[in-house]
């Protein structure tokens, strides 16, 4: 089984600003590693995602993230902000190798932008 | 119609009635998921079928019945809703179970009266 932790359940932050929206992770097997965004009266959208390969991840609207396997951490960020950026941000975990495989998502961090 | 399409968006319904959701996925997935987000709480799973066979029930209660005819579409048939009922229904579709990304539909906005 796997679990997910966002430590943050809201993060305001000024316009132009860097933000970092914080996911630890719990497994007993290696997982996939899912960013989404929910923007209001929607649903989920993916951000990005990360596989293998090169720890450091990019996804769409300027968004990156980074796997850090010994802190099983896979945190999101943003160089310099929005308004538009104000949404709910889910981080998910999928286990590899397994029959289930479904997504086990966090609580969610809502990210406010002020001007 | 691209994505994942949900209808109704919004429903309004008694405690007595019956009503159904369906979702439609023009991916070519082979999983389709039903999720509830209630307000403060978090993404619940509701259902998950694969290749139109449900491989998963999250203790949900009998009220709620999925249907799955195909793997292109997904119903959930609504029986004598409580108000806790209330809540933003999701449908969300993969490739497949393991490690793929999920789409998601807008969702369904149930109110239960």
């Amino acid at each position: 089984a796997q679990s997910v932790t966002q430590l943050d359940s809201q993060v305001p932050v000024f316009e132009e600003a860097p933000v970092e929206l914080r996911c630890n992770y719990s497994s007993s097997v290696s997982v996939y590693l899912f960013w989404y965004v929910q923007y209001p009266n929607q649903g989920l959208q993916l951000l990005l995602k990360y596989l293998s390969g090169s720890t450091l991840v990019k996804g769409i609207n300027g968004f990156e993230a980074e796997f850090n396997k010994s802190q099983t951490s896979f945190h999101l960020r943003k160089p310099s902000v929005h308004i538009s950026d104000t949404a709910e941000y889910f981080c998910a975990v999928s286990a590899i190798n397994t029959n289930a495989g479904k997504s086990t998502f966090g609580d969610g961090t809502t990210l406010t932008v002020k001007p | 119609e691209t994505g994942v399409t949900q209808t109704p968006r919004h429903l309004v319904m008694g405690m007595t009635n019956k009503k159904s959701l369906k979702c439609e996925q023009h991916l070519g997935h082979n999983a389709m998921y039903w999720y509830k987000q209630s307000a403060k709480k978090p993404l619940e799973l509701m259902f998950v079928y694969n290749f139109k066979e449900q491989t998963e029930n999250n203790s949900v209660p009998s009220r709620f019945s999925p249907e799955c005819p195909n793997s292109s579409h997904l119903f959930l048939h609504l029986h004598t809703l409580q108000p806790e009922d209330s809540a933003l229904y999701l449908c969300a579709s993969s490739q497949g179970l393991e490690g793929h990304e999920q789409y998601f539909g807008p969702g369904t906005r149930l109110t239960v009266t």
